[in-house]
């Protein structure tokens, strides 16, 4: 089993909503990521998570709130998001070690109004 | 700071092509090279990852050459069909480090 899994899809919500992504894998990978895609650009790395410890957060506003609540589970808790924060947000695991390959889920889409 | 181009940016051919695909990297000192596939609206799918002492990878009508000290990849796709209709992306892992620089992508198109 090769696949990453996030939910929701799709999710809509107000600058003032509180909500959470999630991300969930059962490959046994001790790395995970986040990822946030812009229409028509590459991903840009937001956080990794190494043996569930955050390893790198890349300046990302505290608005956006990772947690890695065990090996296979990574959730992003989102806060007070402003409209260009609207985007499609991939999760990744990979095993741990630098020459591994990365697998992505199919990602969320969200939209702040 | 690694820099990761991808040439042509836009590629449109008619079935049954054979296309190249081109990535180039500014700083050869990379773990390895992964090339994904990315469906609109949708999430990557991993093709193929070359290690730093490999040459190249074949999976399928898919091929991808790697010439490190040059900074080059190509992704080479045979007999191509309208449902590799896709944007590919390239990325690079650097020495020592578990993240991914990607390029832009290409979108290529097949058509019927």
């Amino acid at each position: 089993d090769t696949e990453v899994t996030q939910t929701p899809k799709h999710l809509v919500m107000g600058m003032t909503n509180k909500k959470s992504l999630k991300c969930e894998q059962h490959m046994g990978h001790r790395a995970m990521y986040w990822y946030k895609q812009k229409a028509k650009k590459p991903p840009e790395l937001m956080f990794v998570y190494s043996y569930e410890k955050l390893s790198i957060n890349e300046s990302v506003p505290s608005r956006f709130s990772p947690e890695c609540p065990n090996s296979s589970l990574l959730n992003l808790h989102l806060h007070a998001l402003q409209p260009e924060d609207s985007a499609l947000y991939l999760c990744a695991s990979s095993r741990q070690g630098v020459s591994y390959e990365q697998y992505f889920g199919p990602g969320t889409r969200l939209t702040v109004t | 700071k690694q820099e990761v181009t991808q040439i042509p940016a836009a590629l449109s051919v008619p079935e049954g092509e054979n296309l190249v695909l081109n990535c180039s990297f500014t700083d050869s000192a990379i773990y390895n090279l992964q090339w994904f596939r990315q469906d609109p609206g949708k999430g990557l799918t991993s093709l193929l990852l070359i290690q730093s002492s490999q040459r190249e990878q074949t999976s399928g009508r898919l091929n991808a050459s790697l010439d490190k000290s040059s900074g080059r990849s190509t992704l080479y796709i045979a007999a191509s069909q309208p449902g590799d209709s896709a944007t590919y992306l390239c990325a690079v892992r650097p020495n020592g480090y578990s993240t991914l620089t990607f390029g832009k992508g290409t979108m290529l198109l097949v058509s019927p």
